[in-house]
């Protein structure tokens, strides 16, 4: 039962154009939406994160929409950089422990 | 500040030989602390989460142990390995409460390779 899901495990976006990561999630009583970033061979970085009380959060490159009604949230880095390269993980906080999809790998283009 | 040791870094070990993995967190008390598994081109997959020195919950029936025995300490422990426990072993902790228990903090992980 995949709580939390990341459809495309792949993208490719070019230098200083927008990256969009979604996630889709199942459970309902979800109240907080996170986003990592990770490099090959080390752990995941936090990124930024959203609580279900919210529609938006923004720093810097970095803006998490959710959209409750839909289950749906992501993560737009704008402008794309070449350090942006790296696998995106979204997770849901869940009781004590959080749900994590299989993650995107986002490759910018120069 | 809090920081967060797991060693480590890179582990080969034969079929049917113990493990023993250790994380151990500084400048906090009191953390929640989770093992997790990175199977190659897979998702990040929660293994064991402890609330507390003692209290250990697992979330996957397999061939590892984990147990925390002082309350910034995580031991994650096979006593014979499996080939299919090769992958990337991550360690995490969060504030016990409060809003910041949702952020997890990891390590930066052991590649073990089972041959």
């Amino acid at each position: 039962d995949q709580q939390v899901k990341q459809n495309s495990p792949s993208l490719s976006v070019q230098e200083g154009r927008i990256s969009i990561l979604n996630c889709d999630y199942t459970n309902s009583m979800f109240d907080y939406f996170l986003w990592y970033k990770k490099y090959p061979a080390e752990g995941p970085t936090f990124l930024i994160s959203i609580s279900s009380i919210k529609d938006k959060n923004e720093d810097g490159r970095f803006t998490v929409f959710l959209n409750k009604s839909a289950k749906h949230l992501s993560l737009h880095i704008v402008p794309s950089q070449p350090g942006d390269s790296a696998v995106y993980f979204c997770a849901a906080q869940g009781a004590q422990k959080l749900v994590f999809g299989q993650g995107t790998r986002l490759t910018i283009n120069p | 500040s809090q920081t967060i040791h797991q060693w480590p870094a890179t582990l080969v070990q034969p079929v049917g030989s113990p493990l023993s993995l250790e994380c151990t967190v500084e400048g906090t008390s009191n953390p929640n602390l989770y093992w997790y598994r990175q199977a190659a081109g897979r998702g990040l997959q929660l293994l064991f989460y402890s609330v507390g020195i003692g209290q250990i919950s697992s979330e996957v029936p397999q061939n590892l142990s984990a147990s925390r025995p002082q309350d910034r300490q995580f031991i994650l422990s096979s006593k014979k390995l499996l080939l299919s426990d090769s992958g990337f072993y991550l360690c995490a902790w969060t504030e016990g409460q409060g809003w910041a228990k949702n952020i997890q903090y990891f390590g930066a992980g052991t590649r073990l390779s089972v041959l």
